[in-house]
């Protein structure tokens, strides 16, 4: 059984640039977490999601961050325009109404320059 | 609010001995959920193991196992036979019964002496 897919792994932009990133939650999962994690800050809750309505956003750091979950099976976290203190790993994570556990996808490491 | 702590940033151990790493959180509630992630270099979150806190035995799961003190908010896992392979970050967390969210703390980065 396929675990959480992120796309992409790495991605490198310019400061300015648009950058969307992609999650695929396990199938039959109603529940998806973005998270980023950075050396100073930690793991932070970003948003997350309930049967694809966004239930808490209040971490999204600011306007330039957006996230959207137009079905069960894809998720995008867009950031426009990206800075250099955007750069960090972000993880997608994804869990079903009868687990209490939460599964993670390998992350994107983004760098913006 | 609840918040877990990990007081230990890093730790070493030798290949083949015991390891135990300390978490303490605090909460006023009686359903909630404990977990152990491991996040080795690769980056990937890895969940080692979790325990619920209505259950009085202390989840095992291989090499790991933990030991749960629910009225001392504790729960430190505790890591046997340590490999190279153990070589990692590992964060402690907790879930309220009743949400989605998971509170994770600043984790200990566990080195490995061979």
């Amino acid at each position: 059984d396929a675990g959480v897919i992120q796309s992409p792994r790495h991605e490198v932009t310019e400061m300015g640039q648009e950058v969307t990133l992609r999650c695929k939650p396990i199938s039959g999962h109603n529940s998806l977490f973005w998270y980023r994690q950075t050396m100073m800050r930690g793991l932070e809750l970003l948003i997350y999601f309930n049967n694809n309505v966004p239930i808490d956003d209040s971490g999204m750091p600011e306007d330039r961050f957006s996230a959207k979950m137009p079905n069960a099976s894809f998720s995008t976290l867009k950031i426009q325009p990206s800075e250099p203190r955007d750069s960090a790993v972000y993880f997608c994570a994804s869990t079903s109404p009868y687990q209490e556990t939460q599964y993670f996808g390998p992350g994107t490491r983004l760098l913006v320059l | 609010a609840q918040t877990v702590t990990q007081s230990q940033p890093e730790m070493s151990v030798q290949e083949a001995e015991t390891v135990t790493l300390s978490c303490t959180y605090d909460t006023s509630e009686s359903d909630y959920y404990l977990f152990w992630y491991k996040q080795p270099p690769s980056r990937q979150m890895i969940l080692v193991i979790r325990q619920e806190a209505y259950k009085q035995q202390n989840a095992t799961e291989n090499r790991f196992s933990v030991n749960f003190q629910k009225a001392a908010k504790s729960f430190s896992l505790k890591i046997s036979d340590s490999q190279l392979g153990d070589a990692a970050m590992y964060f402690c967390a907790y879930k309220q019964g009743r949400d989605d969210k998971i509170i994770f703390g600043k984790g200990t980065r566990l080195h490995i002496l061979p």
